[in-house]
Parts: C-alpha cells; structure tokens; sequence
C-alpha cells in the first residue's frame, strides 16, 4: 500500500545535527514531491520545505534556509532531511508528505507518521 | 508571507449537528493559470499526523466521508461537518499551497457538546 516511512526518534544536544528519513513504498518514486512539516509539543503545523524527487529541486522556508538540507535517494525511494545547528525549540515532530512533483504548490496526500525529534 | 486565520480556535458541537469551520487568507489563493484555489483542509487526531480531507478548496479526497465539505472562494473558505459524528473530534487545519512558504491556519479544535 501507499505510505511513508519514517525513522525513529532523536535526542540530540544543542549545535548537533539530525537526518530524518522518510522510505516511500506502493507508488513511484519520482513522480512525486516530498515536503517536510514540523510540530512543536502542542502547536501547529509548520511548512520546513519541499524537494523534488524527479530533479531534486527544492524550495525551502526562508526561516530555515542554510540550516535545512532536503535530498533524495531514487535507489532506495527514500527522502532525506537534514537539520542543523539543533536549538531547543526545534524540538517537534518532523512529517514527511507526499506533494507535487514539479513544485511545492500542490496539496500533501499521505503522510508519514511522524519523527520526534527532542533537542536538549 | 500569507496569513492563514482560522475561527473559531474551538468549538464544541452536539453530536449529528452541524460544525463550521472559517479561514481567511490575507491574500487571494486563486491561481489564475488553473483556476483552482490552492486550499487544503486537514484532520488531525492526537498522536496522528495531519489527515488530507478538501484540496482545491473544494474537492473531497476520496475516502473521506460525505458529511464533509469544502466552499469558498478568494480570500474566505469554510469547512463543513454536516453532522457530526464522534470520531470527528480532532483539530482541523486549513493551508494555502499558493505561495511559498506554504502557510497552515492556527487550528480550530472540534469536540462533542
């Protein structure tokens, strides 16, 4: 079946780094976008960024440009994110979702269940 | 960036009763190439992630329940529960994909009175 999978929970000090992966499985790869959406203990929902897994092009939220890097693994259909210089409040659950293929402008059909990522 | 203000930030409504949620975008979402609003609801449930339930402000996904429905056009979008059921409670999001960053509303919390 369609779905997203994600790898498992982080505890990560301070200026550490943390990759999060997402493995796709029951559709094709390269036909789909994957954007990553992050949510703080009782908050909403945040927008990190999108990337392309056809060409790896990537839109990325100014807020987190030089910090984040998205990348892709058509070998395995596996999406990557990758966040640094770890401060306490990104400490939240990291989504990864299924968008367009081309561009970020497209809605987020299936998710992964989410990585909890803690930063102390 | 585009504002995405959601309201009420919760409500609580009897079962089989009808629930309104409204979210208002500080600029237009209508994408004059497609013609389409590039508005999407979404349910979560605690300890799920988000659910897609209405993408073009409109469209239901498949698979999710008749009793829900997306309106609303430029600025202003609505998502209705006709009748709602108890495995409704959940937070709802609304999100614009129109620009980048993609924005989401703040969330309107539904319970059973």
């Amino acid at each position: 079946q369609v779905q997203l999978v994600q790898s498992g929970a982080e505890l990560k000090t301070p200026g550490a780094s943390v990759k999060v992966s997402c493995k796709a499985s029951g559709f094709t790869f390269t036909s789909y976008g994957f954007t990553w959406v992050r949510q703080a203990p009782g908050q909403g929902l945040e927008w990190m960024g999108w990337i392309s897994a056809r060409n790896a092009n990537t839109n990325y939220a100014q807020k987190f440009q030089g910090r984040v890097t998205m990348t892709t693994d058509t070998s395995t259909n596996t999406a990557y994110m990758e966040l640094m210089s770890l401060r306490s409040d990104d400490t939240a659950v990291y989504y990864c979702a299924r968008g367009g293929r081309d561009h970020c402008y497209y809605h987020m059909d299936v998710w992964g269940k989410g990585t909890t990522v803690t930063v102390s | 960036d585009i504002v995405m203000t959601q309201s009420p930030d919760s409500l609580a409504v009897s079962l089989g009763e009808r629930a309104t949620i409204n979210c208002k975008s500080s600029q237009s979402v209508l994408y004059s190439s497609n013609n389409k609003h590039h508005l999407a609801w979404y349910q979560q449930k605690p300890g799920q992630p988000p659910k897609l339930l209405i993408y073009w402000a409109s469209t239901r996904e498949p698979g999710v329940p008749d009793r829900f429905s997306g309106s609303g056009s430029g600025t202003d979008f609505t998502l209705t529960i006709s009748s709602l059921q108890a495995e409704d409670v959940a937070v709802y999001y609304c999100h614009q994909y129109y620009s980048s960053p993609l924005t989401f509303g703040g969330g309107t919390k539904v319970e059973i009175k």
